[in-house]
């Protein structure tokens, strides 16, 4: 049974640091692995998809990479700003069907 | 695209009584979850469908919860009765392919239920 982790539950950055989250999951036979972020009372926003062939996946401030083998991703924001508070998730989809796991999440605070 | 919809966006309601939630999916999705995330945990799945087939409920606390999706489109989630642990959001989210051939996963803004 697949079962994702992500570290640290909680961060809290000054404006402008770089940064990097973690994700780890158990079973390496994996279809994708998703980012997404989840503000306040909101629903979650996908925010980059890397499938299984690929290392990784940039879009804007973001990057994430992916150590299939190892069981990890990582999400990099760079110069982060106080909009990129929020919590962000790490989902996996297996081989064997078309159901996502959900790691706890990681919540992020930028300071101004 | 549209998003996915959801209604409604908050409940509350005693335990033993009954409540239903609403999805409509992006147009041509296939697939359709039910998550339900509990305040600080990640979502959890309650049942998938691919079309208006059940792929998955193995989740489902079935003495409890239900869930129909008409005609491949619209889903309803019910739970009756409910009990103060389902105090949690219910969400909708859609599964369809980007461009890259990619299967996203689109949510909905979901659904908060208060149990008292």
């Amino acid at each position: 049974k697949q079962e994702v982790t992500q570290i640290p539950a909680a961060l809290s950055v000054p404006e402008g640091e770089n940064l990097v989250l973690n994700c780890s999951f158990t079973d390496s036979a994996i279809y994708n692995l998703q980012w997404f972020r989840q503000d306040p009372g909101k629903g979650l926003t996908s925010l980059l998809l890397i499938q299984s062939s690929q290392r990784e996946q940039t879009s804007g401030r973001l990057n994430a990479s992916l150590d299939k083998s190892s069981g990890r991703s990582t999400l990099y924001i760079a110069a982060s700003q106080p909009g990129d508070s929020a919590t962000y998730l790490c989902a996996v989809r297996d081989n064997y069907g078309q159901n996502f796991v959900f790691g706890p999440g990681t919540r992020l605070s930028v300071l101004p | 695209e549209a998003g996915v919809a959801q209604s409604p966006r908050y409940k509350i309601i005693e335990k033993r009584q009954s409540v239903a939630f609403w999805c409509n999916p992006i147009s041509g999705h296939a697939t359709l979850y039910w998550y339900q995330q509990i305040l600080g945990q990640g979502p959890k799945l309650l049942i998938q469908f691919q079309n208006n087939g059940v792929v998955d409920d193995s989740q489902l606390p079935k003495d409890r919860f239900s869930a129909e999706r008409l005609k491949g489109v619209d889903s309803t989630l019910k739970i009756q009765p409910a009990k103060l642990e389902d105090s949690a959001v219910y969400l909708c989210a859609t599964g369809g392919r980007k461009h890259s051939g990619a299967n996203v996963l689109t949510f909905g803004a979901g659904s908060r239920l208060t149990v008292l």
